[in-house]
């Protein structure tokens, strides 16, 4: 597995609190991304960086953000958490899916994830 | 944006049969189709993945082949084994855009 942690890996906390995961590389690599995956809905993109200070929105931002200060850290913040936030998070890391035609810089490395459950 | 179908959600074999999972997209500029596997409670991996300049890719059990002016490609799994039980899903990306659009998942189960 690539050098990816995810921390915690479980969490328990109730509707309006804020929850922060972080998401640690020791790759090295370009971009990081944070997934939540549910049932019936796969892998979701919630945010990404493509460098330090460097995110964008995914297909469901709403209630998420996001912040990489340091290349190896990747850092989601739930700012009040709800009961619809109660998922499966994936971090996930590349050096570059798209530009280069090496097979070694297309795989996308997953985390081993956090499970999140909000009361 | 990019949208992935993926069929069938749930698919189940006997041990030693073929399984075929299927993918469509719709942004005809994606040109990067990977596979992942995901067995119960681990994280996703990368098992085979296909550029759009290809038609087909093998890597021993597993092939992928891609048929761009349907805008589909499909996962083939010849001589099941128990241990290819897992969920299964596809993706697609355009290149310079580095967000991969994910299929909802195929759950695998194959039959002893």
């Amino acid at each position: 597995d690539a050098g990816i942690t995810q921390s915690p890996r479980h969490k328990v906390t109730e509707t309006g609190t804020p929850v922060t995961l972080r998401c640690h590389q020791t790759e090295n690599h370009r971009y990081m991304y944070w997934y939540r995956q549910d049932p019936g809905h796969g892998l979701r993109l919630i945010h990404y960086s493509y460098g330090v200070k460097d995110t964008d929105k995914g297909e469901v931002s709403d209630g998420y953000s996001v912040s990489r200060s340091k290349t190896e850290d990747f850092l989601l913040t739930l700012e009040s958490a709800t009961s619809s936030q109660t998922s499966v998070y994936f971090c996930a890391i590349s050096e570059s899916l798209g530009a280069s035609q090496l097979a070694d810089h297309n795989e996308q490395f997953f985390g081993p994830g956090t499970r999140l459950t909000v009361l | 944006g990019e949208n992935v179908e993926q069929h069938p959600s749930t698919l189940s074999v006997q041990e030693g049969d073929s399984a075929v999972i299927k993918c469509t997209y719709s942004d005809s500029a994606s040109n990067y189709f990977p596979w992942y596997k995901q067995e119960l409670g681990k994280r996703p991996q990368l098992i085979i993945d296909i550029r759009s300049n290809v038609g087909e890719k093998k890597d021993q059990r597993i092939a992928v082949t891609l048929n761009k002016t349907a805008k589909h490609f499909s996962l083939h799994i010849t001589e099941t084994q128990p241990e290819d039980s897992a969920v299964y899903f596809c993706a697609a990306i355009n290149f310079g855009n580095e967000k991969l659009t994910f299929g909802t998942g195929t759950r695998l189960t194959i039959i002893p």
